[in-house]
Parts: C-alpha cells; structure tokens; sequence
C-alpha cells in the first residue's frame, strides 16, 4: 500500500531536549516536505527536499533541521524545542514536488513543555 | 507566505444541499489543488485543476477555476455527514517556483448535518 508514514504520532516533551520525527514514503517519490498546522494559521511549510541530499527552507525553517540522505526518509530534527514549536506536523511526498498531488502522513502531535 | 484564502471560514448545511467553498490566490500559478482534512488527521487530495483548466470533475466534486480573477471554488454536491471537514485549496508559485513549493490556505469548516 501506498503510503507515507510518521514517528511518532504523539510527543510530549520538555524544553531543550532533542528529538526528531521520522517520515518515510514507499512511492519512491523525489520530493518530501514538512508542514505545520496550527490553528487559525493553516498549514506552513517548514522544509523541503526535492530529492537526495538537496533541501531547501520554506516558509517557517527556525529552530528545525532536515536531512535526505535517502530517498524514503526525510526526518525533522529539532535540536533544542521550545514551547512554540508545539503544533501538529505533517510529512509529505510527491513526484514532481508541487506539480502533481501531495500525499501526507497521519501526522505528529508535538507538546513542548 | 500565504497564497490561497478559502472563503467562507465555516460552513453549516443539511444532507443533500449543495456546498460551494472559494479559494483567491495572489500570483500567477501553474495549478491549484483541493484537499480534505478530517479532524486532526492527514489531508487527502481531492482534486489538482492545472492553470490552462478552467473545470474538473471527480464523483460529487465540481472544482473551476478563474485565472483571470485569481480564483477557483469547489462545490460538494448533494453533501453528506461524511463530507464534514476542513477543506484546503493550495497553490503552487508559478513560472518561476521550480515546483518546489506549496502554499495551503487556512481552509474551510464545513459541518453537514443529517
């Protein structure tokens, strides 16, 4: 099955300890990106690959790092969370980036105490 | 930078009525996409209209788009409960974008009641 899956679904945790997210794609998709969601401000993009070892900021890159050493996986790293960047985060992939359809992951629930 | 505004914020109709929600954008686009999202959970394409499209078809779903007007809307037709949710248009940046982004609006509630 097609799909586009995240780890964890759901984090708590403290400010200032490390974590990352994980997100994989079996579609052999080149283009992966990560977005936010918060209320009442849609989804932002934070970080896109498209593809191998190329990455590039969107529109709210502070305070995140990404990595494509592979083409399934584009992890998020944040090196030191902090309160605000608590929010609901979605993992995307596609052929040909925003030209054809983004398939999303389930997301991930982020609490930064 | 947001791109696509949906209009209205939130929507509240019977079963079998008909729902229209908009989408207005500011710069040129080389497509425009529709997408569904059930509370909390990942958004679901539901329909990808390109910039030489003006109408596109899928089941219930009626997508135009106006590129003379930055504007395109989706209509849901004879609506059912299972059709409530956030409804996001998305835009990407054009000529000039490399395909690389997408910028999602910050969608449309739609609540349909049996």
């Amino acid at each position: 099955e097609a799909q586009v899956t995240q780890n964890p679904r759901y984090l708590i945790t403290v400010t200032g300890k490390k974590l990352t997210v994980t997100c994989s794609q079996n579609m052999n998709h080149e283009y992966m990106s990560w977005y936010r969601q918060d209320p009442g401000l849609g989804l932002r993009q934070i970080y896109y690959s498209m593809n191998v070892e190329v990455t590039d900021k969107g529109d709210v890159p502070e305070g995140y790092k990404v990595s494509r050493k592979e083409k399934r996986n584009f992890p998020l790293i944040l090196e030191s969370p902090s309160p605000n960047q608590t929010s609901l985060y979605f993992c995307a992939s596609s052929s040909q980036g925003s030209y054809n359809e983004q398939f999303f992951g389930p997301g991930t629930r982020l609490t930064v105490l | 930078s947001q791109q696509g505004e949906e209009d209205p914020q939130a929507l509240s109709i019977q079963e079998g009525e008909n729902a229209t929600m908009n989408c207005s954008y500011k710069t040129s686009i080389n497509n425009l996409q529709w997408y569904r999202q059930n509370s909390g959970r990942g958004l679901v394409h539901l329909i990808l209209i390109r910039s030489n499209e003006r109408e596109k078809h899928s089941g219930r779903l009626r997508v135009t788009l106006d590129t003379s007007k930055k504007s395109s809307s989706l209509l849901i037709t004879a609506s059912r409960a299972a059709d409530t949710a956030s409804y996001f248009c998305a835009t990407d940046g054009g000529l000039n974008s490399g395909y690389s982004t997408l910028t999602f609006g910050k969608g449309t509630m739609l609540l349909v009641s049996p």
